[in-house]
């Protein structure tokens, strides 16, 4: 089947600068997105998410982005802490199905 | 509330032997799903339940893996016989509504090593 990956397994990025985590997709038929962050140790954990007909949706210090052109998904994390060093995953599922995809993850570490 | 819970949280069990792994969802929620990730690779769906039905088993990787929700609430994930290329990680998630329409919340999975 179709895939979904991100571009950079581990990122890297200084206490109070902002991240931003990319996801390439390749479904055209992809109609829902979602990012999650697992800890070690635990179960992903919903970030937000978003359907494909926005291109921009804000939570609480993080911000998803959708390209449905060039099939490209990012999660941008502001003011980054400590706290949010984990692994990320973006997935999709399409109209159709009801399993999501997951991409392979991408480890955030935050330096003080 | 409660969130996903699953039992146990580490099985080290040697090849041939069989486990059951079990999950109770949060409460409420028809739509039950197991995914697993074996070691470096992505999560991987395995099946989903809605109530006590299989809706998509498409996941399964053979028959050695048997899922059951009885009464619709919470679910086992039986391996018999063990092999090798089992170990990984098993997530339970469950949701209120299906694709895509409400997130899944995951429980903290079960960690499978065979030896």
């Amino acid at each position: 089947g179709e895939s979904v990956g991100l571009h950079l397994p581990t990122l890297s990025v200084q206490e109070g600068d902002n991240s931003i985590i990319n996801c390439a997709y390749s479904n055209s038929a992809s109609d829902y997105f979602i990012w999650y962050k697992q800890e070690s140790g635990k179960g992903p954990q919903f970030i937000i998410d978003i359907r494909s007909n926005m291109d921009k949706r804000q939570g609480q210090r993080v911000t998803v982005l959708l390209n449905k052109t060039v099939k490209h998904l990012s999660l941008q994390i502001a003011a980054t802490q400590p706290g949010d060093s984990a692994v990320y995953f973006c997935a999709e599922n399409e109209d159709s199905g009801y399993a999501l995809n997951f991409g392979k993850g991408t480890s955030l570490l935050v330096t003080p | 509330e409660a969130g996903v819970t699953q039992f146990p949280s580490h099985s080290v069990i040697e090849k041939g032997q069989t486990v059951t792994l079990r999950c109770d969802p949060i409460s409420g929620h028809d739509n039950l799903y197991w995914y697993r990730r074996v070691m470096g690779k992505e999560i991987k769906f395995l099946l989903h339940f809605v109530k006590e039905s299989k809706q998509d088993e498409s996941g399964m990787p053979n028959n050695r893996f048997l899922a059951e929700r009885t009464g619709g609430t919470y679910s086992t994930l039986k391996v018999q016989p063990a092999e090798l290329e089992d170990s990984g990680v098993y997530f339970c998630a469950s949701s209120q509504q299906d694709r895509g329409i409400s997130p899944l919340h995951f429980g903290n999975g079960t960690r499978l090593t065979v030896t």
